[in-house]
């Protein structure tokens, strides 16, 4: 059964803080990654990743991934506290419903 | 429109009654997809819709639940004689079905309570 996998589930980190968010997955098919950050309702899109060992990288976040491990990671550095949010990690398989992780809640105190 | 839209932004309703929930895809975006987000779940696929391709209604709970897309265009989620389990955020995604992945805009969801 397609699964994605996010770790941890939840984090809190000062402001400043660097973090890591992992994402899992065992898709048949794998066509590509993406990652989203919900704040209040809208999930809005930061990457899609679908070669491994391209660092994707917007500002202070950046993520990468290994197909061959099966994993991506999302990295925030020098986090604010407008970086708090939820975290979801999605991927695409052979047809288009993108099977959705739980995300991480992450909040950055200041 | 610039974005996708999507209304009513809350509905509160009681047991038993017919809810209609509706979303206005970006223009020119043939793929548009129904979620449901309950508290602390991840997103629930419900149904999806790619230009004149017959829908793809496997996430959907029940028969309570039904959708429809007029013209390609505009979608409604209708849900049959409410139960306290469908009280949740219904999302309401579209997308390019030529952007040969699955990058979706989402709207900001219309949240259902079911009393």
């Amino acid at each position: 059964e397609d699964k994605v996998v996010q770790s941890p589930l939840s984090l809190v980190v000062h402001e400043g803080d660097t973090v890591t968010l992992n994402c899992s997955y065992e898709v048949t098919n794998f066509r590509s990654l993406l990652w989203y950050k919900q704040e209040k309702k809208a999930p809005t899109f930061l990457f899609m990743l679908t070669s491994s060992g391209i660092e994707k990288k917007s500002g202070r976040l950046s993520s990468i991934l290994d197909k061959k491990e099966l994993f991506s990671i999302l990295n925030i550095t020098a986090t604010q506290t407008g970086d708090s949010a939820v975290y979801l990690c999605a991927v695409a398989g052979n047809n288009r419903k993108l099977i959705w992780g739980l995300g991480t809640s992450l909040g950055v105190n200041p | 429109g610039a974005g996708v839209s999507q209304s009513p932004s809350n509905k509160v309703t009681e047991k038993g009654k017919d809810v209609e929930l509706r979303c206005d895809p970006i223009s020119g975006h043939t793929a548009l997809y129904w979620y449901r987000q309950s508290l602390g779940q991840g997103l629930e696929f419900l149904i999806y819709f790619q230009g004149n391709s017959a829908p793809d209604k496997s996430g959907l709970p029940s028969d309570r639940f039904s959708a429809e897309r007029t013209g390609g265009s505009v979608s409604t989620l209708t849900i049959q004689r409410t139960q306290q389990e469908d009280s949740a955020v219904y999302l309401c995604a579209s997308s390019l079905a030529t952007s040969g992945a699955n990058v979706l805009t989402f709207g900001a969801g219309s949240r259902l309570t079911v009393l």
